[in-house]
């Protein structure tokens, strides 16, 4: 069972628009929310990550927005470039304690975006 | 900066196969992964380790086995390779099994069982 659903599995922006992938999960022990980056060849890295204690969390030209009460959290990329055109992972850890699943993360699908320029 | 290195980019193996995949990692992180990569299906664990000798089965392990006998390296090893095996496998380490702290990643092994 998918922990968390990732949309859309591909998405087509043109050279300053904004790109937003969606991502939802049921499981409400989860309180840490990253995303990653993967470019092609590459492994994925962190891009950037949020906690549910805030709303919102903004690095340069990308934004995360997260709503707790519907249990959703998405990725905003501002003014979106070619450099951009990579897959993104929204992903969600739950609460780390001794007793729990140490610090494993459970992964969306994945988005391609690729934006034209 | 903190490096995750894979043996192998590419391999190409026989059905039946034994296979070996290792990870090492340089900074002396506690837990360590492996997922494997699919077109539409994103990440998908297969094992994990948060200490030397200990492993916990992710959400994939079946046709798979792990070995950590020291901190930095993590195997993963494929019994009897098969064709539905053929991926991308990641690995991945984090620093500290108490935290939700940044994951790692090699940049993967594309393994084709033939």
């Amino acid at each position: 069972q998918q922990q968390v659903k990732q949309s859309p599995q591909s998405l087509i922006v043109q050279k300053g628009g904004i790109s937003i992938i969606n991502c939802a999960y049921e499981n409400t022990a989860f309180d840490y929310f990253p995303w990653y980056q993967q470019f092609p060849g590459k492994g994925p890295a962190l891009l950037i990550a949020i906690r549910p204690d805030v709303s919102e969390k903004k690095e340069g030209r990308f934004t995360i927005s997260f709503n707790k009460s519907a249990k959703q959290f998405s990725l905003h990329i501002m003014d979106s470039q070619p450099g951009d055109s990579a897959t993104y992972f929204c992903a969600a850890a739950p609460r780390a304690d001794r007793g729990s699943t140490l610090g494993r993360l459970y992964f969306g699908r994945g988005t391609q975006l690729t934006v034209w320029p | 900066d903190v490096k995750v290195t894979q043996s192998s980019r590419y391999l190409v193996k026989r059905t039946g196969e034994k296979v070996f995949l290792e990870c090492v990692q340089d900074m002396d992180h506690e837990n360590m992964f492996w997922y494997r990569q699919d077109p539409g299906l994103g990440l998908r664990l297969i094992y994990f380790s948060y200490d030397v000798k200990m492993k916990e089965k992710g959400d994939i392990p079946e046709g798979y086995s792990v070995s950590r006998e020291k901190k930095e390296r993590f195997s993963l090893i494929l019994e009897s390779a098969s064709t539905n095996q053929t991926s991308m496998y990641l690995c991945a380490s984090s620093l500290h099994p108490a935290g939700n702290t940044e994951a790692f990643f090699g940049q993967g092994t594309r393994l084709t069982v033939v």
